[in-house]
């Protein structure tokens, strides 16, 4: 079943603006990854964590690794058109041996 | 290869048909996965294959999937008798470690259409 929950699962925002996307679980991970998709491409790592409560930057974007082990989040700064796509999480559950993906986000930007 | 590979990028075909989709994985990733992604949908686990264990095989449909992992490189997933539920992209995806601790590196797919 369904073992990472994945929040909004679509935004529509004007160009510019801010943006903020989480993944929540029931169950303690020992990674966190976000992957971006473009239209007929496959899923692009953005950004690995691997502590809890990491925090990193890649450009405009920042995820955190959460205290509790059980989320984590995206954010993208001063959205620009290049950033529309579908955003997906990713996690190793502590014990497991493979990753779970989240249903992703779609991010529509009017400009 | 400098990246994941798939072909066909697309393939039609007729209800009832066979078709066979390819993955020729990064060169030295140990394992492999295949996920089916239905139109504007998630990430759905199909089959994972790690170096000489046994494949993984709990998220494939129906016995009409199957996959095999041919010297530990290039892949083959095989649906029989298509139906048109089964339209969707195929993702295959390959990481160096069993686990994927970097992610995994996906391929652009192959868009299969049943009609």
């Amino acid at each position: 079943g369904q073992q990472l929950n994945q929040s909004p699962q679509s935004m529509f925002i004007q160009e510019g603006e801010d943006v903020s996307m989480n993944c929540t679980s029931s169950s303690i991970f020992n990674t966190w990854l976000w992957y971006k998709q473009d239209p007929g491409e496959g899923p692009v790592l953005l950004i690995a964590l691997y502590k809890a409560g990491e925090l990193t930057s890649n450009g405009r974007l920042t995820a955190q690794f959460g205290i509790t082990r059980k989320d984590s989040f995206l954010n993208i700064s001063a959205s620009i058109p290049s950033d529309v796509g579908i955003y997906f999480c990713a996690g190793q559950i502590q014990g497991a041996q493979k990753l779970v993906f989240g249903q992703g986000t779609r991010l529509t930007i009017n400009p | 290869g400098a990246g994941v590979s798939q072909s066909p990028s697309n393939k039609v075909t007729e209800k009832g048909k066979d078709v066979e989709l390819r993955c020729d994985p990064i060169s030295g990733h140990t394992a492999l996965y295949w996920y089916r992604q239905s139109l504007g949908q998630g990430l759905e686990f199909l089959i994972y294959f790690q170096g000489n264990s046994a494949p993984d095989k709990s998220g494939l449909p129906s016995d009409r999937f199957s996959a095999e992992r041919t010297g530990g490189s290039v892949s083959t997933l095989t649906i029989q008798r298509t139906q048109q539920e089964d339209s969707a992209v195929y993702l295959c995806a390959s990481s160096l470690e069993f686990w994927g601790r970097n992610g995994y590196t996906f391929g652009s797919g192959t868009r299969l259409t049943v009609v």
